[in-house]
């Protein structure tokens, strides 16, 4: 158990639809990253936050968004889904700004049909 | 351009068998590397990294990688496989630069364990 949770643990959606994740990072760390992990694409780095504060963008959709908020806990939205989107959503968390290793959550599987 | 590969898609070995599961680097400093591994259905676990110093770094489950700047490689080696072991495992490095410490990964290994 790396201490990072996310919810929900599956997800199955329609087409156009939108849909939350949720992660909670590892007591003390203030970085929480999401990533993307599909067949097509492999694992992919979408976005950092750090403290509540957006840090860097990686291949991250217009239609994706994120947000960290005070209590440090993040959250994914997806917006007018399709089916490409449909992948593994990891959330990781480290500590600080320098850089450290990364602990991953379980993930959220997230189908659309 | 940072980046990762894993030129093996697909390993099976047997059980008890030594095992090295390849990774090379390109990266313009000095690289920290990683080891993740997947099971099944699950998240990624941390296996060992490198940050700097000596190269050979000891890992969890008995795993070790050695670091060699000159091939620019970060192999990840095992003495005697389990059954347990197999899983997809990924080499990443850690691209500090600007505002992000993003993690870039290989394509990943699939590790069979034959008994």
């Amino acid at each position: 158990d790396s201490g990072v949770t996310q919810t929900p643990k599956h997800l199955i959606t329609a087409t156009g639809q939108r849909v939350t994740l949720r992660c909670s990072p590892r007591s003390g760390d203030l970085s929480v990253y999401w990533y993307q992990q599909s067949l097509d694409q492999g694992l992919q780095f979408l976005i950092q936050y750090y403290n509540g504060e957006e840090r860097a963008k990686g291949n991250i959709l217009e239609r994706f968004s994120a947000q960290q908020f005070p209590d440090l806990h993040s959250e994914l939205n997806l917006s007018s889904l399709e089916l490409g989107d449909s992948a593994l959503y990891f959330c990781a968390s480290s500590v600080g700004t320098g850089f450290r290793e990364q602990y991953f959550g379980p993930g959220t599987r997230l189908t659309v049909t | 351009a940072q980046s990762v590969t894993q030129p093996d898609i697909h390993i099976t070995v047997s059980e008890g068998a030594s095992l090295e599961l390849r990774c090379n680097y390109s990266y313009g400093a000095t690289p920290y590397l990683f080891w993740y591994v997947q099971s099944p259905g699950q998240g990624l676990q941390l296996l060992l990294k490198y940050f700097s110093g000596d190269t050979l770094v000891q890992g969890i489950k008995g795993f070790e990688a050695e670091f060699k700047r000159s091939q620019s490689s970060f192999n990840l080696r095992k003495p005697s496989v389990h059954w347990s072991d197999a899983a997809e495992y990924f080499c990443a490095v850690g691209a500090s630069g600007g505002a992000t410490n993003k993690l870039i990964f290989g394509t990943g290994t699939l590790l069979a364990v034959q008994p």
